[in-house]
């Protein structure tokens, strides 16, 4: 599993509040990605990470943001979270070496 | 844009039969593709990876073939078991550390 974290696993939230994910990865990998996946769109990007700092937006990077202040951890804030963002949301790492990418288990987010 | 199309979404096969998996993009210039298989409510796992100067990769009783020049990638599973069912997704990046396009993958029902 490449020592891929996410936090929250499940979380329920109400329309307007802000919400954080965490990916915590314990090897070290330079590139950091955070997926949204969405029956009949599949898996799609919102933000990706090429290093302490250095962030890009993805195809459907509004209403997120992201912050990467240490190379091990990842964050996803949703600034003001809808109903359109309920959906479970993938963070991946690229590894190193060799280029394969590993995914967390995801996290579950319903807004209400 | 990468474009990548997995067809058929459903298949469904007795046990014990080959599975024949179909992934294809539409640019060339991918730097290599990567295999991935998701259960319901679980993370996406890693199976295998294509270097884009690489022609096929093998796994136990997976094997992943790539071919630039046609945009296709295809993944065959021999002697399949219930165990296999799952959705099957491929991905591939444009360049080093470019983000990955995903396929809509394809679901697979082994039947005992």
């Amino acid at each position: 599993d490449a020592g891929i974290t996410q936090s929250p696993r499940h979380k329920v939230t109400e329309t307007g509040t802000p919400v954080t994910l965490r990916c915590h990865q314990t090897e070290n990998h330079r590139y950091m990605y955070w997926y949204r996946q969405d029956p009949g769109h599949g898996l799609r990007l919102i933000h990706y990470s090429y290093g302490v700092k250095d962030t890009d937006k993805g195809e459907v990077s509004d209403g997120y943001s992201v912050s990467r202040s240490k190379t091990e951890d990842f964050l996803l804030t949703l600034e003001s979270a809808t109903s359109s963002q309920t959906s479970v949301y993938f963070c991946a790492i690229r590894e190193t070496s060799g280029n394969t990418i590993y995914f967390g288990e995801g996290s579950w987010l319903t807004v209400v | 844009k990468q474009e990548v199309t997995q067809i058929p979404a459903a298949l469904s096969v007795p046990e014990g039969e080959n599975l024949v998996l179909n992934c294809s993009f539409t640019d060339s210039a991918i730097y290599n593709l990567q295999w991935f298989r998701q259960d319901p409510g679980k993370g996406l796992t890693s199976l295998l990876l294509i270097q884009s100067s690489q022609r096929e990769q093998t796994s136990g009783r997976l094997n992943a073939s790539l071919d630039k020049s046609s945009g296709r990638s295809t993944l065959y599973i021999a002697a399949s078991q219930p165990g296999d069912s799952a959705t099957y997704l491929c991905a591939g990046p444009q360049a080093a550390g470019n983000k990955l396009t995903f396929g809509g993958g394809t679901r697979v029902l082994v039947k005992p």
